[in-house]
């Protein structure tokens, strides 16, 4: 099975300060068909999940374009350009490319 | 805007079933994968089944495989999880999650708000 480890665990930013997120898989994230099937995941406190980044670096719509996402194969990050008070909360890497679908043990990003 | 509803948690003793649901609205449930995931209390998340759009193909975690089992009614717009032979470590928020597409394999666009599954005795 894939794993998938998140660095750092935990992250203390300042406000307008930038953050960022590194995520790598034990394998390469690359489908069959071409595409990486890696997203991001912005959980705030007593929320459920909301997805922000899918296919390494496209954000849903309606999600600020503070959010960025990058990477390729096995190591992906996500960077929070200037950071507000609304990202406070914990942030899950996920790979959708092979079975079983796996999340990274998620950071915790406060101010 | 798509919403997910869960509904059916609640507390059940160890070896109990439990038959969790998540009705959909506000896009064509019939045309998508969806999927349940799992976060116990204080932990991660957990992926545990993926059903895609027609209710043909399922795939399972291996922790729920052959205890848990996931099914869809299209005439419905609900989602299914029936869960048997309970265990304390399944407590935890289930939630359900839409897929991009209709195979279920892309990636989850929305989820669901969870429902709270405790078994204990």
């Amino acid at each position: 099975d894939i794993v998938m480890t998140q660095t750092p665990l935990s992250s203390a930013v300042t406000l307008g300060q930038p953050a960022s997120i590194s995520c790598r898989s034990s394998q390469s994230l690359v489908h069959s068909d071409g595409n990486t099937y890696l997203s991001w995941l912005q959980q705030r406190p007593g929320q459920p999940p909301r997805l922000l980044i899918y296919k390494i670096s496209k954000r849903l719509s309606g999600v600020p374009d503070r959010f960025s996402g990058s990477g390729a194969g096995t190591d992906f990050t996500l960077k929070i350009n200037r950071v507000e008070a609304e990202d406070v909360g914990i942030y899950y890497c996920m790979q959708v490319t092979h079975f079983p679908r796996a999340f990274g043990q998620g950071t915790k990003v406060e101010i | 805007e798509v919403h997910l509803l869960e509904s059916g948690g609640g507390l059940v003793q160890p070896g109990g079933s439990l038959r969790l649901s998540c009705e959909a609205s506000s896009f064509s449930f019939s045309d998508y994968g969806v999927a349940w995931v799992r976060q116990a209390p204080g932990k991660g998340l957990e992926w545990l089944s993926t059903i895609d759009s027609s209710g043909r193909s399922t795939y399972y975690a291996e922790s729920v495989k052959g205890r848990f089992t996931i099914s869809r009614d299209n005439s419905k717009n609900t989602l299914f999880l029936q869960m048997n032979s309970l265990r304390a470590e399944d407590t935890a928020v289930y939630y359900c999650a839409k897929d991009a597409g209709p195979t279920g394999l892309i990636f989850f666009d929305y989820w669901g708000l969870g429902t709270l599954v405790s078994v204990s005795s």
